[in-house]
């Protein structure tokens, strides 16, 4: 299995523009995360979804940020106008709803710098 | 409140020694239990995972865990550390959502 596959694996952006990060799931899990890590905070989850639905957004921190997962294999996370303390790595992971007891698998990560 | 504490934010090894992480948590149930691995610039992976039965774990690359309920603990441990070891170790609890501790940097020395 490929794993999760994240692009891009870099993005620099300048502040007040649209970002938007994608994510493939493993083929075949039900549930998909968002993570966000930064020296300061260290991994925060953002949001996750349970087959396709956002299950828990409370990790959001603002109405900039939005993600959507139209299908069982693609997930977004957007930041729309962005901000220089949006600058982190962003990492989406899946896991399978039944078996394997909701173990996570983690994606390489975007690393996004907001200039 | 959920929360998982690593006291350890750094510790350096010497290549072939053992090494010991520390995790606690506080949580409503007995949550599972997770440690994760990531090297510089990488994403995280799976090291192990406790969910019941036998306490002491194993996993990838050597490394193993125990769990102990009376001290809401669930250490580390690799016997004989590698330099490919250095990297930042994470535990992480709970069930649908997982709460990570905030790492601990493994560095070693040859």
């Amino acid at each position: 299995d490929a794993g999760v596959i994240q692009s891009p694996r870099h993005e620099v952006t300048e502040m007040g523009q649209e970002v938007t990060l994608r994510c493939k799931p493993i083929s075949g899990h039900n549930s998909l995360f968002w993570y966000r890590q930064t020296m300061m905070r260290g991994l925060e989850l953002l949001i996750y979804f349970n087959n396709n639905v956002p299950i828990d957004d409370s990790g959001m921190p603002e109405d900039r940020f939005s993600a959507k997962m139209p299908n069982a294999s693609f997930s977004t996370l957007k930041i729309q106008p962005s901000e220089p303390r949006d600058s982190a790595v962003y990492f989406c992971a899946s896991s399978p709803l039944a078996g394997d007891k909701n173990t996570q698998y983690f994606g390489p990560g975007t690393r996004l710098t907001v200039l | 409140a959920q929360s998982v504490t690593q006291p350890d934010i750094h510790i350096t090894v010497s290549e072939g020694a053992s090494l010991e992480l520390r995790c606690n948590y506080s949580y409503g149930a007995t949550p599972y239990l997770f440690w994760y691995v990531q090297s510089p610039g990488q994403g995280l992976q799976l090291l192990l995972k406790y969910f019941s039965g036998d306490t002491l774990v194993q996993g990838i690359k050597g490394f193993e865990a125990e769990f102990k309920r009376s001290q809401s603990s669930f250490n580390l441990r690799k016997p004989s550390v590698h330099w490919s070891d250095a990297a930042e170790y994470f535990c992480a609890v709970g069930f649908y959502k997982l709460s990570f501790g905030a790492g601990t940097t493994v560095t070693v020395r040859a």
